[in-house]
């Protein structure tokens, strides 16, 4: 199976901040990779879609970059609705595995 | 607009057995590949199972496999999870989820609210 590893697990940030996320998988994955954000007590909504690709609706802020094993997710300017947790996965081969998580907390 | 609603949840003692279901409406559910994603209280995401549309291919992670059983229905706009033999590590919010294929994969593009699973005696 593959892994996905995130960092940091936990992320202190204010608002205005560049933030950005990373995600290493344990083999390469090409670009099979989507980013999901994920708020308290709601169902996980996907953001970027081949590692790079902006789903529709999703604020410019958000962006995606990586292949092969090194993924990361940048939020340009960090805005009061974005403190969520966030999670990568791959979706190359089967299982599918997430990252475990990360928190963006206001500091 | 995309719905997915799932029912089924509830509380069940180790061992025994329980069924979800994911009533699918507004897009049309016999092109799309169908999910299941389960979140433990105050865990992380864990994928459970991915049936295509056909249901000829079915894949499940390594902790459900030969437990749990995805199924579906494409006359009924439904997706299933039979699950079997249940433990406590099961205990959890399951989500249906949709992938989309148009120009490119997108997949878990829309969720549904999700349905709490609970095993304990």
């Amino acid at each position: 199976d593959i892994q996905m590893t995130q960092s940091p697990s936990t992320l202190s940030a204010s608002v205005g901040d560049r933030v950005t996320i990373t995600c290493r998988a344990s083999q390469s994955i090409s670009s099979w990779l989507a980013w999901y954000q994920q708020k308290p007590g709601k169902a996980p909504k996907v953001l970027i879609y081949e590692a790079s690709s902006l789903e529709s609706g999703v604020p410019s802020r958000f962006s995606g970059s990586g292949s092969g094993t090194e993924f990361s997710l940048t939020i340009s300017s960090l805005q009061p609705d974005d403190f969520a947790t966030y999670y990568c996965q791959q979706y190359k081969s089967y299982p599918r595995t997430f990252g475990q998580g990360t928190k963006v907390e206001i500091k | 607009e995309v719905q997915l609603v799932e029912s089924g949840g509830g509380l069940v003692k180790p061992g025994g057995s329980l069924r979800l279901s994911c009533a699918a409406s507004g897009f049309t559910f016999s092109t799309c590949n169908m999910n299941w994603v389960r979140q433990a209280p105050g865990k992380g995401l864990e994928w459970v199972s991915l049936i295509e549309t056909g249901s000829t291919n079915k894949y499940y992670a390594d902790s459900v496999k030969g437990r749990f059983i995805i199924s579906r229905d494409n006359a009924k706009n439904s997706l299933y999870l039979q699950m079997n033999n249940l433990r406590a590590e099961d205990t959890a919010v399951y989500y249906c989820a949709r992938d989309q294929y148009i120009v490119a994969t997108i997949p878990h593009d829309n969720w549904g609210q999700g349905t709490l699973v609970t095993v304990s005696s």
